[in-house]
């Protein structure tokens, strides 16, 4: 079965410009989870979608949205990008909502590095 | 005060050492810890996870929980140089916190 995908995996962008970031899931999983990963901050969550609904919510600006498709594949876009919105951008699917249940695992892509010029 | 809470490293060891590490953390309204493993330029894979006080063994890892002082530790055993990786602790309730994980070195 294939992973989850992401792309691009690479990312340049200026100041004040927006991006918008794919994810794929593994086939089946219906959650998908978006993450922000730098050094100084390390993993935050950003949100997670569960059947086209955003379920879960980070402490984000509202510069950070998201959606997911019927197919369960999501986007996530950031606009008027700032100096530090340049992360790793990570992307985790799983069967169900996240929820108490160590089962529900979360499967991560490689992920999408973003750098803002 | 972050919710949990982990020493950056780096930490280095010599091959074959027991590894420890270890993770505070600051809310006990949650329901499970987990490690996860990250490798460069890569996401970050689950390894483990335990929801109650002791510990959980699986393979060279075990997984290590005092909910009474809020502490979580993992050991490696027999730690090889395909080890090195950083190591992210993380608990779990309808989101996910993690630590901002401990970079390892395993030295031939």
């Amino acid at each position: 079965k294939a992973g989850v995908t992401q792309t691009p995996r690479y990312l340049i962008k200026t100041r004040g410009q927006q991006v918008t970031l794919s994810c794929s899931p593994i086939s089946g999983h219906r959650s998908v989870s978006w993450y922000q990963q730098t050094p100084g901050q390390g993993l935050q969550f950003l949100f997670e979608y569960f059947s086209e609904t955003q379920r879960n919510k980070g402490n984000f600006p509202g510069r950070f949205s998201g959606r997911q498709f019927s197919n369960s594949r999501s986007e996530m876009n950031v606009s008027t990008l700032e100096l530090g919105d340049s992360a790793l951008y990570l992307c985790a699917s799983s069967p169900a909502r996240t929820s108490g249940r160590p089962t529900d695992t979360q499967y991560f892509g490689p992920g999408t590095r973003l750098t803002v010029l | 005060q972050k919710e949990v809470e982990q020493d950056p490293g780096p930490l280095s060891v010599p091959e074959g050492a027991i590894v420890s590490l270890n993770c505070t953390y600051s809310n006990s309204a949650f329901q499970y810890f987990m490690w996860y493993r990250q490798y460069s330029r890569k996401g970050p894979e689950l390894l483990m996870y335990t929801y109650s006080s002791g510990n959980k063994e699986d393979g060279r890892f075990t997984a290590q929980v005092d909910k009474s002082s809020k502490y979580i530790s993992l050991f490696i055993r027999d730690s090889q140089p395909s080890d090195s990786a950083t190591y992210l602790c993380a608990k779990r309730n309808d989101k996910i916190i993690f630590g901002k994980g401990t970079r390892l070195h395993i030295l031939p």
